[in-house]
């Protein structure tokens, strides 16, 4: 079984400062995706950035980069240059070769501040 | 870009009547999923369809829950008598691939169940 965990309920940035959320995650399986997802107060779940347990270099999509930390078992997610659309929910979510479900952590509410 | 759509948007129903939840996936994707948030709660998988089969339910998913896709673009979610603690919101979302881990899984907007 796969367990996820953002001990982060909320956080506050000021615009154009970067934030960092955290991530840390438990499993058995040799092989595993790391997923980062934002949901804003329109309710819909938006795919940011993927990481996959072989990758060497850390995952980048534009503002967002993942710090992955394999051996402390960590998938931190960065927003660079903080936006006020960037408020919103975010979750991190694993997946493990031996199933086929995300596993969801309790997400991490982020206020971009103007 | 291609995109997985739900309908409706909002549903509301009386305990114990039955609520049909419909998904659209991202045409050439193959695995389907459906997922509900309970307001303020995380996200919990419900159920993978891979093929016309179920590959893997959780325990949410009891007996009053089934799925189908009864067509070559519709994927549903059929709840037979609705409680009170069914109310939440549904997502379904869809990959490519076949079931690897790299595979991202698209959502849709979701759909917000009220039972009243």
């Amino acid at each position: 079984a796969q367990k996820i965990t953002q001990t982060q309920p909320g956080m506050f940035v000021q615009e154009k400062e970067a934030v960092t959320l955290d991530c840390t995650y438990d499993t058995s399986d040799p092989s595993y995706g790391l997923f980062w997802y934002k949901q804003p107060s329109s309710g819909e779940m938006i795919f940011l950035i993927y990481q996959g347990s072989y990758d060497q270099q850390n995952a980048t999509e534009g503002r967002y980069s993942l710090n992955f930390q394999k051996a402390r078992k960590s998938a931190n997610l960065v927003i660079s240059a903080s936006q006020l659309g960037d408020s919103a929910m975010y979750f991190c979510a694993m997946r493990g070769s031996s199933d086929y479900k995300l596993s969801f952590g309790a997400g991490t509410t982020v206020t971009v501040r103007a | 870009e291609p995109e997985v759509t739900q309908t409706p948007s909002h549903q509301v129903t009386q305990m114990g009547q039955e609520v049909i939840l419909r998904c659209v996936p991202i045409s050439n994707h193959l695995y389907f999923y459906w997922y509900r948030q309970i307001l303020g709660q995380k996200v919990e998988f419900l159920v993978s369809f891979y093929n016309n089969e179920i590959s893997e339910k959780s325990e949410i998913f009891d007996d009053q829950f089934s799925v189908e896709r009864p067509d070559g673009s519709n994927f549903t979610l059929k709840i037979r008598s609705t409680k009170l603690e069914d109310s939440a919101m549904y997502f379904c979302a869809s990959t490519r691939g076949a079931g690897e881990v790299t595979d991202t899984q698209y959502f849709g907007p979701g759909t917000r169940l009220t039972v009243l």
